[in-house]
């Protein structure tokens, strides 16, 4: 089992602030996932980071692949209320999640 | 275009009860998960499975629990004699493959409270 540890684990900020996330594991991953899971739903695929090195762009949202493709990070530029949010990464070669990062955007 | 399908959404179980999770997977979808989730946690996986075959079983208690995935119809979870502790968010996600990169479909979840 590859193990998955994710940082920081509860984040608050104002609203149009910048902030980043990270998933960090000693193991080497085919590709990464990311979801957010808003309260009383289940997660939802924002994307999915395959080449080390890689750049994701999604709105607002930037996810890198790191080079040795063992971690990965979420920027947020400009944070919205609406981004609030439980935030996992999940490695794709088992589908185990990390702990998650609990987003909370102040209006 | 129906999503991945959980019912019932919340279920309410004495101790020493059997408690049935229903799950249907998404059109076209073989590969079944289910995760545990506790309140402000993450998903802690349980089971994955395929039609028929129970492929990875390693997160799920050895005793009480249980999974299957049948020919027809959807994958069913099963609690029997449930604890206080199994009080808890069961998640199910369905996905097209094993792995490269194919993204799992969740549903909204069945809430069990054990009373």
């Amino acid at each position: 089992t590859q193990l998955l540890e994710q940082s920081p684990q509860f984040l608050s900020i104002q609203e149009g602030e910048n902030l980043t996330v990270y998933c960090n594991s000693s193991s080497v991953f085919s590709s990464l996932q990311w979801y957010r899971q808003e309260p009383g739903e289940g997660p939802v695929l924002l994307v999915t980071v395959v080449t080390g090195g890689e750049v994701k762009k999604l709105k607002r949202l930037t996810f890198q692949f790191g080079d040795a493709r063992k971690d990965s990070s979420l920027h947020i530029t400009a944070a919205q209320p609406g981004d609030t949010g439980l935030y996992l990464c999940a490695g794709d070669d088992d589908m185990r999640f990390g702990a998650g990062t609990r987003l909370t955007v102040k209006p | 275009n129906a999503g991945v399908m959980q019912n019932p959404r919340h279920l309410v179980r004495r101790r020493g009860q059997e408690a049935r999770l229903r799950c249907s997977p998404m059109k076209g979808h073989s590969h079944v998960y289910w995760y545990r989730q506790l309140p402000e946690e993450g998903l802690k996986f349980m089971v994955y499975l395929q039609k028929e075959n129970i492929i990875d079983e390693s997160g799920m208690p050895k005793e009480r629990f249980s999974a299957e995935f049948p020919k027809e119809g959807p994958s069913i979870l099963r609690i029997q004699q449930v604890v206080r502790g199994d009080s808890a968010a069961y998640f199910c996600a369905s996905s097209r493959g094993r792995t490269g990169g194919s993204p799992l479909h969740f549903g909204n979840g069945t809430r069990l409270t054990v009373t």
